[in-house]
């Protein structure tokens, strides 16, 4: 089955802790965004990617770093400088210059 | 700055009615729209649009965009409560920048 994998679906984290939430995809897209949906809100671009090795921030980059080694994998680090983390997280790839994103099932983060 | 914007946030009416939803736009190198559906967790595709004054239709949905006047519009006719959702406007670059408005939650009822 081809598609974008986003794990986990729910995670929990203490205050002050580091978090990595992963994304895989199988597509052989080029391009990938993490965004990052608050309730009641819609999407906002946090880093996307468009090649291996090299990525771009998005409209609220900071507290967040992400890393791009491999063309299928774009996991995204919740730091402790993200003073407000609890968030839906969604993932999403495309075909570079042709649009349309898919977007992975989203992981729900919870800072107790 | 780039941005993207949705109107109405919000929208109630009853099966059978018609309604357009708005997103307007102001994006550095433009080189498409995008209309998705939200229901629960993962938006899913409606519609990309790339050239002014063509429709493009699926079923009771259609949109269209105007780039002279930076603004696109999505029509649902005939509503159904399983077009009850949040509707996402994307805009994105040249240089693969995909930025979403505030989305319209749209509910439909009986």
């Amino acid at each position: 089955d081809g598609g974008i994998t986003q794990s986990p679906k729910y995670l929990f984290r203490k205050e002050g802790q580091n978090v990595t939430l992963s994304c895989e995809q199988n597509l052989n897209h080029d391009a990938m965004y993490w965004y990052r949906q608050d309730p009641g809100q819609g999407l906002r671009l946090i880093y996307y990617s468009q090649i291996v090795n090299d990525f771009q921030k998005g409209d609220i980059a900071e507290g967040y770093s992400v890393s791009r080694e491999k063309k299928e994998s774009f996991p995204l680090t919740v730091t402790s400088a993200q003073k407000n983390p609890t968030a839906f997280y969604l993932c999403a790839s495309s075909i570079q210059n042709r649009g349309r994103a898919f977007f992975g099932q989203g992981t729900r983060l919870t800072v107790v | 700055e780039d941005k993207v914007v949705q109107s109405p946030l919000s929208l109630v009416v009853h099966e059978g009615d018609t309604v357009t939803l708005n997103c307007s736009y102001e994006v550095t190198n433009f080189r498409s729209l995008l209309w998705y559906k939200q229901e629960k967790k993962a938006p899913t595709f409606l519609f990309m649009l790339t050239s002014s004054g063509i429709e493009k239709k699926s079923g009771r949905l259609s949109s269209i965009l105007d780039k002279k006047e930076l603004f696109s519009i999505l029509n649902i006719t005939a509503t159904q409560t399983g077009d009850s959702a949040v509707y996402l406007c994307a805009v994105e670059s040249n240089t693969d920048k995909l930025i979403f408005g505030t989305g319209t939650r749209l509910q439909v009822f009986p």
